[in-house]
């Protein structure tokens, strides 16, 4: 079955530093992958939608000079977090969509999340 | 960090009763919608899909409802065991000429089995 692969798993930094997260469709291509964000306790929050070859596109109060997303082929998508600071603490989750649909889900695969924590 | 948006509520049910897990969703023009479980510090897993131009769909001890009318729907588990204890998020996917076939979540519920 379609895979992507989410790295790292966990991650601390300092404050003021950048962290980059990979998202990686392992067996398929995806034109198009999904960054969503989820704080503790609570439900998933879309935040880009990244095409391969093309600029992200945000979701309204997203800062897109601070979450950097780079989708440079078909199976690589990666989110920067710049000048991290403590309230971007979070757990980062991708999702990468198959270029060609397979059964189930319309091909929506998600990543195991990033625990992302600035100190 | 934290965040200003709503918690997860919580549904609680004995070990081998049904469940019942509801979510309303926002947009009238969502052809798609998905239930996802997701366990603690990981990705969501898909469970169960259904179309807009269907009301019901089973799968293996679940069963997703659709209701457009109220834009409801909600996802039921037969004997529900404690491997379900987990969070539960409905996602629906908007189409349109401007859509990429984004998935929007919903709130979610943490489902909680006793034994």
């Amino acid at each position: 079955g379609a895979v992507v692969s989410q790295h790292p798993s966990r991650v601390i930094c300092k404050s003021g530093t950048s962290v980059k997260i990979e998202c990686r469709s392992l067996d398929f291509q995806a034109t198009t992958m999904f960054w969503y964000r989820q704080f503790p306790k609570q439900s998933l929050m879309l935040m880009a939608t990244s095409n391969e070859g093309s600029k992200a596109t945000y979701e309204q109060g997203v800062e897109k000079d601070k979450f950097l997303i780079n989708h440079a082929s078909l199976t690589l998508s990666t989110l920067t977090v710049t000048s991290a600071h403590p309230e971007d603490s979070s757990f980062y989750i991708c999702s990468a969509r198959e270029s060609i649909r397979t059964v189930p889900s319309y091909g929506y695969t998600f990543g195991s999340g990033t625990r992302l924590t600035v100190v | 960090g934290e965040s200003v948006g709503l918690h997860l509520p919580t549904l609680s049910v004995q070990e081998g009763d049904n469940s019942i897990i509801n979510c309303a969703y926002s947009n009238s023009a969502s052809d798609y919608f998905i239930w996802y479980k997701q366990e603690s510090g990981k990705g969501p897993q898909f469970i169960i899909d259904i179309r807009s131009n269907m009301d019901k769909r089973q799968g293996q001890r679940v069963t997703v409802l659709l209701n457009k009318t109220v834009k409801h729907l909600s996802l039921q588990i037969a004997a529900t065991q404690p491997g379900d204890s987990a969070v539960y998020l409905c996602a629906e996917r908007a189409y349109g000429s401007s859509n990429t076939g984004k998935l929007i979540f919903g709130q979610g519920t943490t489902l909680q089995v006793k034994p």
